[in-house]
């Protein structure tokens, strides 16, 4: 079946320091993949998506390179800001619409 | 525009007791989805439903829950004879429907928090 793995946290981090988030999949067929976040006390809402191998996504200052190869999808910023402190979690959608997620990683950005 | 909305925001209710959470989707937004967000089991897919075709039910834990569309567009689940593992927040989304459907973006409400004492 369809899994994803995503690095356990917290992180924490200062300011302007760079974040990855390392994101792994399994899947039977070419799924899309996609990063939703979730804010202190706010729902889920979709960072970036890219739906075939190579495509690259991105918003807000993160990216995520579709790379098949490595079946992964690592979420990447270069400069963070305290407003970035969320749950970040990484999911796919294979054949169909059910999303499968990873456990999510807690980020906290301090000033 | 508006988005996903769910009401209530939180629920506290006592073991045994019948619960109903609602959600309206994102008007034109023909596919609607149910998710639970637990501790122990992260985010789980429960059911589906796009249009007037039948819902995939395939996620739903048990039999004493149970979700309907009306009209097309709002969503009620339901759990009967709440247990204290039920306990988790429950999130509505809802997609364009049309196309492939692994592509779309799911847009997600603030979810109801439902606590069973």
């Amino acid at each position: 079946g369809n899994s994803v793995t995503q690095m356990e946290g917290p992180v924490t981090l200062s300011e302007e320091a760079f974040l990855t988030i390392n994101c792994t999949y399994t899947a039977t067929g070419y799924p899309s993949l996609f990063w939703y976040v979730q804010y202190p006390g706010e729902g889920l809402q979709l960072l970036l998506k890219a739906t075939k191998a190579d495509d690259k996504g991105s918003n807000k200052g993160f990216e995520a390179t579709y790379r098949k190869e490595t079946t992964s999808f690592h979420l990447e910023k270069g400069s963070v800001q305290v407003s970035d402190s969320a749950v970040y979690f990484c999911a796919l959608s294979d054949h169909d619409y059910k999303l499968s997620f990873g456990a999510g990683t807690t980020v906290t950005v301090r000033a | 525009g508006a988005g996903v909305s769910q009401s209530p925001s939180n629920k506290v209710t006592e073991k045994g007791k019948d619960v109903e959470l609602r959600c309206d989707p994102i008007s034109g937004h023909t596919a609607l989805y149910w998710y639970r967000q637990s501790l122990g089991q992260g985010l789980e897919f429960l059911i589906y439903f796009q249009g007037n075709s039948a819902p995939d039910k395939s996620g739903l834990p048990s039999d004493r829950f149970s979700a309907e569309r009306t009209g097309g567009s709002v969503s009620t689940l339901t759990i009967q004879r709440t247990q204290q593992e039920d306990s988790a927040v429950y999130l509505c989304a809802s997609s364009l429907g049309q196309g492939r459907l692994s592509n779309q973006p799911q847009h997600f409400g603030d979810g109801t928090r439902l606590s069973i004492l």
